[in-house]
């Protein structure tokens, strides 16, 4: 268990509907980092956020939006939905940006199938 | 563009042999992660290397660092079916803060 937590786990949904998937960092860390993984494809980076502040922004979509709150929670938002958004979204998180070597601890991931 | 590049890409081989993962790069890193993922979890991190020519090891795996920090190695022995997996690696570009990751290398060991 990494400590950080991925809500749902699950997620089906139609085409061009909006879906919202939720992370919990590691207590302590600050940054929190979005990422695509289609099948069988490596992480694709979209959006990294520390503290509440957008980071760094990486293959994000103009249909997908991120952000982090105040408790350091972070939600990312996707919109007008389409057959090839299906995919695994994992969060992970580390303590800051440039400590500890960037080591990321990766949630149990959110499966969305669009269809 | 890959800025990591993971060799192979897939690998299935019999349990109790040897093989080797290679993670190449024209940049130099100033630290490089090895991840693990298994089906429908996320990756979770093994070693981080940050010495040019430093060598970890974890049971049966070995992680090299090439000693101009651009390239890596993970070299599993007496390969066991519960190693199945993707093999991720990672690095933290010198001078950024970015993490990048290989495309991965899956591995299946049959039994």
């Amino acid at each position: 268990d990494s400590g950080v937590t991925q809500t749902p786990k699950h997620l089906i949904t139609a085409t061009g509907q909006r879906v919202t998937l939720r992370c919990s960092p590691r207590s302590g860390d600050l940054s929190v980092y979005w990422y695509q993984q289609s099948l069988d494809q490596g992480l694709q980076f979209l959006i990294q956020y520390y503290n509440g502040e957008e980071r760094a922004k990486g293959n994000i979509l103009e249909r997908f939006s991120a952000q982090q709150f105040p408790d350091l929670h972070s939600e990312l938002n996707l919109s007008s939905l389409e057959l090839g958004d299906s995919a695994l979204y994992f969060c992970a998180s580390s303590v800051m940006p440039g400590k500890g070597y960037n080591e990321q601890f990766f949630g149990p991931g959110t499966r969305l199938t669009v269809l | 563009t890959q800025l990591l590049e993971q060799s192979p890409q897939f690998l299935s081989i019999q349990e109790g042999e040897n093989l080797t993962v290679y993670c190449n790069s024209s940049s130099v890193f100033s630290s490089l992660q090895w991840y693990r993922q298994e089906p429908g979890e996320g990756p979770v991190l093994l070693v981080t290397v940050v010495t040019g020519g430093e060598v970890k090891k974890l049971k049966r795996l070995t992680f090299q660092f090439g000693d101009a920090r651009k390239d890596s190695s993970l070299h599993i022995t007496a390969a066991q079916p519960g190693d199945t997996g993707l093999y991720l690696c990672a690095g933290v570009i010198q001078g950024a803060q970015k993490l990048v990751f290989g495309q991965g290398t899956r591995l299946t060991i049959n039994p």
